[in-house]
Order: C-alpha cells, then structure tokens, then sequence
C-alpha cells in the first residue's frame, strides 16, 4: 500500500464546474499537507499549503484537511480551461527543509 | 514565491556518457534541497537530499554512485547521472524549502528532461 493515495484520473469536467480532488494516507505522523498544479514537461507549482486540520481557501481554490480520516481534498471553483494540469498532493512530517511524500497525482481536464 | 532555477531544461546522451543538472535557487538561500525523478504519467520520487557543505543523503535503491550529487554553495546543488543508460531518461526535479511565509513550503524548479539513447 502506497503513503499516499490519489485517484490518477483523469477527471473531466465541464467549464465552471467544480473540481473536486483528495488524497488518502496511512502515515498518522504527517502535519503539512500542499496541493501542487504540474503543467505538462513543467515543474510542480504550489497552489495550497495547509498545516494539521482544517479548512483553507485562496480565491477560487479550497483546501480541506481531516486528520481523523487522514483525508484531504481541494476544490477548484468556477474551473477554467487554464486549469487542466495534474494536482499532486504532498505531505511532509515536519516543516522547513523535510521531504515531501507526493500522491501519484490526477489528470484533470477542463473543457470549454 | 522563491524562485528556483534549473539548466538543462532537457539535454539528449548517448548511452554511457554523464550529464551533469544544475539546480539553483535564484533569489534566497537553500543549505537543503531535494532532488526528484518522475516517470511519464507517473508521480515524483524522492531520490535523494542534498546538503550544503556535507554528503547527500539519498533514498532507498537509488545508487549513490550512479547518481553524485554536490552541493557547493548556498545557492547551488548539481546532480550527475555518471555511465548514463536508456533507462535513466527520465524527468529530473529539483526543490529547495524558500523560506517563504509558509514554514516548509518547498518551491520547485523546471524540471530537466533526460533522454539517453
């Protein structure tokens, strides 16, 4: 069983839909959880950087952590076609300077 | 956000040759940073993390010999794939932590495309 688990996709949606994403995981040690946007043949962006439980949001994007379930998910509101990449989840033990465990990532595509 | 810096964005070997990858942090100081492999379609694998003045500490099964890397400076850290094979073509990553406003928020390069044929 992988740390992180992420349904690869692809999730297709219609424009102005909204997308919804999550991530499970088994590693309860984890406290640091981000959402990355990776553009084909381009490095991960960081989109959403949330520590423990809780909700974040940041203009169109929400991102929401249980650590009782140990599932995260984000939200993608008023999709545009802009935003049809792959979302990687990561998540790190400690903070500054640890190492990241990344979900295999989901395929989204927005269509016009 | 901090910005990171990679060269070359994508470089194509023959098989058994080295190629050595840059990996700077433009506009902050990095004494860690990490370097990744992905696999097309496939996410990103830690292969190892580099530290500033001391040796790397690489993860399970990647070769440390296959893979050097160097951190020279605070802003610097360079990855060589020695005796390159077709089965080292791959999409190289780096990451540096920016020391933004989020403890631990890694930002990362462009990515380097290697293709050994």
């Amino acid at each position: 069983q992988k740390e992180v688990e992420q349904d690869p996709g692809p999730l297709s949606v219609p424009e102005g839909a909204i997308v919804s994403l999550n991530c499970t995981y088994s590693n309860s040690a984890f406290q640091y959880f981000m959402w990355y946007r990776q553009y084909s043949r381009k490095g991960p962006e960081l989109l959403m950087y949330t520590y423990s439980s809780g909700n974040k949001e940041d203009g169109r994007f929400t991102a929401q952590v249980d650590k009782s379930s140990k599932y995260i998910s984000l939200f993608i509101r008023d999709s545009q076609p802009s935003d049809s990449a792959t979302y990687l989840c990561a998540m790190s033990v400690g903070a500054a300077g640890n190492k990241l465990t990344f979900g295999g990532g989901t395929r989204v595509l927005v269509k016009p | 956000g901090a910005v990171v810096s990679q060269h070359p964005s994508w470089v194509i070997c023959k098989s058994g040759t080295s190629v050595k990858i840059e990996c700077r942090s433009l506009d902050f100081q990095a004494t860690t940073m990490f370097w990744y492999r992905q696999f097309p379609k496939q996410s990103l694998m830690l292969m190892a993390t580099s530290n500033e003045g001391s040796k790397a500490t690489y993860e399970q099964g990647v070769e440390k010999d296959k893979f050097l890397i160097n951190h020279a400076s605070l802003t610097l850290s360079t990855l060589t794939v020695t005796s390159a094979h077709p089965e080292d073509s791959s999409f190289y990553i780096c990451s540096a932590p920016g020391g933004g406003r989020n403890t631990g928020e890694l930002f990362f390069g462009e990515g380097s495309r290697l293709t050994v044929l």
